[in-house]
């Protein structure tokens, strides 16, 4: 059974400073989602990767692929607060369902 | 239209009511999904629909049950919910089932936020 894991489950963090949340999951797989989410909102897609060692990068968010280490990050380059959300990774299994972390909630203080 | 159009927004329902969810895309995806997200969890799959034919129901109870009129539209009838379905309902699409969505990723709408009184 494919699990996912993210880690930490809650950040709280200054505006400028630099982390990373980390996504482990249990089984082989290739694809991997990154969504955020605001209080009350749905779900907005912020990268789809595809292929071990995919980078993408958008703003101050970046994204990583390791298929080997079954392992993404998602790095926060000198944060603000608008970056403010909960963060959600997902992978795919092997009947093409998306099976999600338990998600991180990121609160950037000004 | 890159958008997935969900409606109401918010709906308020006594225990005895009929009532619909009703999600529309228009990107040409034929994989359509339901979603129920619980607050500070994440989403949790109830049904798949690909090419308007429902491939995956995830033991939801028979209260929830879905529709696909066509490739465009998913309805979710609502009948005799508990207090404990007040949930935020989210409807997906994605370019199939298979090997598109995995490889263009999902669309989400932007949710029926449902409380059962």
């Amino acid at each position: 059974e494919l699990k996912v894991e993210q880690n930490p489950l809650f950040l709280s963090m200054q505006e400028g400073k630099n982390y990373t949340i980390y996504c482990n999951y249990s089984t082989t797989s290739d694809r991997l989602y990154w969504y955020r989410q605001d209080p009350g909102k749905s779900l907005e897609s912020l990268f789809v990767l595809l292929s071990n060692g995919a980078v993408k990068q958008e703003g101050r968010l970046m994204a990583s692929l390791d298929t080997k280490a079954r392992l993404s990050t998602l790095h926060i380059t000198a944060a603000v607060h608008d970056l403010s959300a909960t963060y959600f990774c997902a992978v795919d299994d092997s009947n093409y369902q998306l099976i999600w972390g338990a998600g991180t909630k990121l609160i950037i203080k000004p | 239209d890159t958008e997935v159009t969900q409606t109401p927004k918010h709906l308020v329902m006594g225990m005895t009511n009929k009532k619909s969810l009703k999600c529309e895309q228009h990107m040409g995806h034929r994989a359509m999904y339901w979603y129920k997200q619980k607050a500070k969890k994440p989403p949790e799959l109830m049904f798949v629909y690909s090419y308007e034919k429902l491939s995956i129901n995830e033991s939801v109870p028979s209260r929830f049950s879905p529709e696909c009129p066509n490739s465009s539209l998913l309805n979710l009838h609502l009948h005799a919910l508990q207090p404990e379905d007040s949930a935020l309902y989210l409807c997906a699409s994605s370019q199939d089932s298979g090997t598109g969505g995995r490889y263009y990723g999902y669309t989400f709408g932007s949710g029926t936020r449902l409380t059962v009184v």
